[in-house]
């Protein structure tokens, strides 16, 4: 079975753009979670969603957004970019809201703001 | 504030040797504690759970002790192998409310020398 899918792999963007994420999970997860990882630190939470509607936010501004679609795949978007920005944004998909012990990591995607 | 972290940011050991990596949580509310492993270039990978009404849970070689007065978080993994060098994580979820959310720690760099 295919894991955590993400793209694209890597990403460059300049201040002031706007980028999207995608994020497609295991076959039969319907929870999916987003992470911000800079380097040398620990994944910070954004987002989690659990059918199509927001269940878990971190503390992220307002230019930090996701959906989720009927196919329980998903995107993260990010407006007006910011330098600090640039991060590994990891995916994580899990069958159920909260089961966190069978949550799975995608590869994330690696975005450089310049 | 709210975070949980980690006393050591590296730790060398022989292949063979016992490792214990520590984690400090300042959280009382925290219910559920995961460890997670990040190879280099891949998303982190679960480890193994505690909940807060245990104290102790053993996996494969891997031994979580959770201890709730000083508000601290242990990993021992057994005979340390090449293949456990990565950076570890421990994360912790609050539970209950509608707010799903997992906060983790800053990690270890764990080298293991053949």
């Amino acid at each position: 079975d295919a894991g955590v899918t993400q793209s694209p792999t890597h990403l460059i963007k300049t201040r002031g753009q706007h980028v999207t994420l995608r994020c497609s999970p295991i076959s039969g997860h319907k929870s999916v979670s987003w992470y911000q990882q800079v380097l040398g630190q620990g994944p910070q939470f954004i987002f989690q969603y659990y059918e199509k509607e927001e269940r878990g936010r971190g503390n992220f501004p307002d230019r930090f957004s996701a959906r989720q679609f009927p196919n329980y795949s998903s995107e993260l978007n990010v407006n007006a970019l910011l330098l600090g920005d640039s991060a590994l944004y990891l995916c994580a998909s899990s069958p159920e809201i909260g089961s966190w012990d069978e949550q799975f990591f995608g590869p994330g995607t690696r975005l450089t703001v310049l | 504030g709210e975070s949980v972290g980690l006393h050591l940011p590296t730790l060398s050991v022989q292949e063979g040797d016992n490792s214990i990596i520590n984690c400090a949580y300042s959280n009382s509310a925290s219910d559920y504690f995961i460890w997670y492993k990040q190879e280099s270039g891949k998303g982190p990978q679960f480890i193994i759970d505690i909940r807060s009404n245990m104290d102790k849970r053993q996996g494969q070689r891997v031994t979580v002790l959770l201890n709730k007065t000083v508000k601290h978080l242990s990993l021992q993994i057994a005979a340390t192998q090449p293949g456990d060098s990565a950076v570890y994580f421990c994360a912790e979820n609050r539970g209950g409310g509608s707010n799903y959310k997992l906060t983790f720690g800053k990690g270890t760099l764990l080298t293991v020398n053949p």
